[in-house]
């Protein structure tokens, strides 16, 4: 059974680090493309990041450029969200998800969602 | 970057038809697939529809997708309501380097 377990969230004041995870199973991890998409509570989806299968890849949103890293390690089936200078408009729920076809790129769908891990950013 | 735009809301009745629209700013919605997800209140969104017409697996064949290169949009259209289609609605595409989700459609069904 493919499941994606997002871990990492809390509260952390402006400015403040978090890194959040995202536990993989039941699928090859190593040939999939991955994002993560955050969601603010009662809004839209909000893409944040991608990384190729391979991690020679990533992709952000502009709100996100130079304050976040997307990284993996296929060793050990994680997908990880390095969160540094955060502030406010941060405070979301964040969801990893993978991509529908081994090898593809940016350009390929979303199959698989996983939970969501609450970041809060407040003082 | 481009935008998709949906309507805020639409509401039907069940065993009804409707049709929620996602339309392209700019660049062709023919040029980069559209993907469809659903999210039900509480819960992580789940996958509709890929590469514009493609059911996701599991997804029952009331609903359906498509594009329509004058209007430059998608639609996904549900057949037969139920109520537990009630649901927001989300559409998604890219670029060369974005990704970029449509507002979202709370779909009511009463």
């Amino acid at each position: 059974q493919v499941q994606l377990v997002e871990s990492g969230g809390g509260v952390v004041q402006p400015g403040g680090s978090l890194r959040l995870s995202c536990a993989a199973s039941g699928f090859t991890f190593s040939t999939y493309g991955m994002h993560w998409v955050r969601q603010a509570p009662g809004k839209g989806l909000e893409w944040v990041a991608f990384i190729r299968y391979d991690g020679s890849n990533k992709y952000y949103a502009d709100s996100v450029k130079g304050r976040f890293t997307i990284s993996r390690d296929n060793s050990k089936n994680t997908l990880y969200l390095q969160m540094n200078s955060l502030r406010a408009e941060d405070t979301t729920i964040y969801y990893c998800a993978k991509v529908l076809r081994e090898y593809s790129a940016l350009r390929g769908a979303f199959d698989i969602w996983g939970q969501g891990t609450m970041v809060t950013v407040s003082s | 970057n481009f935008m998709l735009t949906q309507p805020h809301s639409v509401s039907e009745s069940p065993g009804k038809t409707v049709t929620i629209s996602c339309t392209r700013s700019s660049g062709s919605i023919a040029g980069n697939y559209v993907q469809w997800y659903q999210q039900r209140p509480g819960s992580s969104p789940t996958t509709v529809m890929y590469e514009d017409n493609q059911r996701f697996s599991g997804v029952p064949d009331r609903f359906s997708g498509s594009i329509d290169t004058s209007s430059n949009s998608a639609s996904l259209t549900i057949s037969g309501l139920k109520t537990e289609d009630e649901a927001d609605y989300y559409c998604q595409s890219y670029d060369s380097s974005n990704v970029v989700f449509g507002g979202g459609t709370k779909l009511t069904v009463l």
